[in-house]
């Protein structure tokens, strides 16, 4: 399958602390992008990172990119109790005229206050 | 500029009904994509659609339709539904098309099937 896997599952962490979640996919990508979700609620991208870049910021959010290694992170630096939600990675293939985004299954983040 | 507008929210069927659900997407973004999220399944997509052409199709059977009209709008429709069809369905629009750029969201649909 060419869905990306998070890591881990599940995190809990204290307000203040850094939280770092993980992805790894199986093929080779246009880019990747990592989501947020709020319990039932629609999905809100946070960041692309294209299969050139390896690295990106926005504001507290940190993404780096390892093609070789197929692999992702997701950084969040002194995280906030309103951080606590649901992050999907997301990989990109373009392939001919078709375009597909396939999401991972999710990491759910707690962040106690 | 609004936001993508999925309705109706919340709907619940019986099994071997079909549902209709419809998608609204943000002014001037050509393309359209649906997605199912389950717990046990996460998201999988369904279909894309670009400029009322079907671009994309998920590996879906085909009792799972939709299509796109002139203003972008997107319907999608499930026939003969089954329990296992309870779900949130989500839509994402964007100006370039999946995987091109961002998806933007819409709260979703979420079925239930008795």
């Amino acid at each position: 399958s060419q869905q990306g896997e998070e890591d881990p599952q599940a995190l809990s962490i204290q307000e203040g602390e850094n939280a770092t979640m993980n992805c790894s996919y199986k093929t080779s990508i246009n880019n990747l992008q990592w989501y947020r979700q709020n319990s039932g609620r629609g999905l809100v991208h946070l960041i692309l990172i294209r299969s050139n870049e390896r690295e990106k910021h926005s504001g507290r959010l940190r993404v780096t990119l390892d093609t070789s290694k197929k692999s992702s992170s997701l950084l969040i630096t002194a995280s906030r109790a309103a951080d606590t939600a649901s992050y999907f990675c997301a990989t990109g293939y373009l392939t001919g005229a078709n375009s597909k985004l396939t999401f991972g299954k999710g990491i759910t983040l707690s962040v106690r206050p | 500029k609004a936001g993508v507008t999925q309705t109706p929210r919340y709907l619940i069927k019986t099994r071997g009904q079909q549902v209709t659900l419809s998608c609204s997407p943000i002014s001037g973004h050509r393309s359209v994509s649906w997605y199912q999220q389950t717990p046990g399944q996460g998201l999988q997509f369904l279909f894309e659609y670009f400029s009322e052409t079907q671009r994309n199709k998920g590996n879906f059977p085909g009792r799972f339709s939709g299509r796109q009209f002139s203003n972008s709008r997107s319907e999608m429709n499930v026939s003969t539904l089954e329990l296992g069809d309870s779900a949130l369905y989500l839509c994402a629009s964007s100006p370039l098309g999946t995987s091109a750029g961002e998806l933007f969201f819409g709260e979703g649909s979420r079925l239930t099937v008795l």
